[in-house]
């Protein structure tokens, strides 16, 4: 079974500009998570999404947005880049929403830079 | 809220070493807990986990048990190699549809 992929795999934009970035889940996978992973930050939760519903979302701006599709591929959009955007972007699916047995299986990332 | 501590690193040891890295949650009922390995340049893999108290998650010689009693799941292994080295989060999921929460992370380096 094919894993979790992300593209593009790497971006480069300059600030003020926007950007999305894509996800597609293991198949049969209904639920997905975005993080953000920065050095300093760490791993910080940005919004799940399950069945086409945003579920849960984490402490950011609305600069921040995202969408999950009938297929369950989600996307995720930035909105007026500022320098701090800069990390890795990663997406994980699960099987279903919440649970004590769920697992998250996580994609490579997207790696955002903002010059 | 809910929430998870790790020992502060870098760690750095020798090959063969014997390996503990701490973990402690807050949460509320009966989460489940998780380790995941980042290797350089990749998204986070699940290593192993425990979804009820004293439970023991192994995977690839590591080792780690669900103390409710301490609220702990230290990760362990006998003897690290040199392709052990990886950032190492410790996480937790709890029974009420909440998102995971991650610890900072633990940076391993394996010397040879």
């Amino acid at each position: 079974k094919a894993g979790v992929t992300q593209t593009p795999r790497y971006l480069i934009k300059t600030r003020g500009q926007q950007v999305t970035l894509s996800c597609s889940p293991i198949s049969g996978h209904r639920s997905v998570s975005w993080y953000q992973q920065t050095p300093g930050q760490g791993l910080q939760f940005l919004f799940e999404y399950f069945s086409e519903t945003q579920r849960n979302k984490g402490n950011f701006p609305g600069r921040f947005s995202g969408r999950q599709f009938s297929n369950s591929r989600s996307e995720m959009n930035v909105s007026t880049l500022e320098l701090g955007d800069s990390a890795l972007y990663l997406c994980a699916s699960s099987p279903s929403v919440g649970g004590s047995t769920d697992t998250q299986y996580f994609g490579p990332g997207t790696r955002l830079t903002v010059l | 809220g809910n929430s998870v501590t790790q020992m502060e690193g870098p760690v750095t040891l020798s090959e063969e070493a014997f390996l503990t890295i701490n973990c402690t949650y807050t949460a509320t009922g009966y989460p489940s807990l998780f380790w995941y390995v980042q290797y350089p340049g990749e998204g986070l893999q699940l290593l192993l986990k425990a979804t009820k108290a004293d439970d023991k998650g192994s995977n690839k010689g590591f080792e780690a048990t669900y103390r409710k009693e301490t609220t702990s799941f230290h990760l362990e292994k006998g003897s690290v190699q040199v392709s052990d080295s990886a950032v190492y989060f410790c996480a937790l999921s709890d029974n009420y549809g909440q998102n995971f929460v991650f610890g900072p992370g633990t940076r391993l380096s394996v010397l040879p």
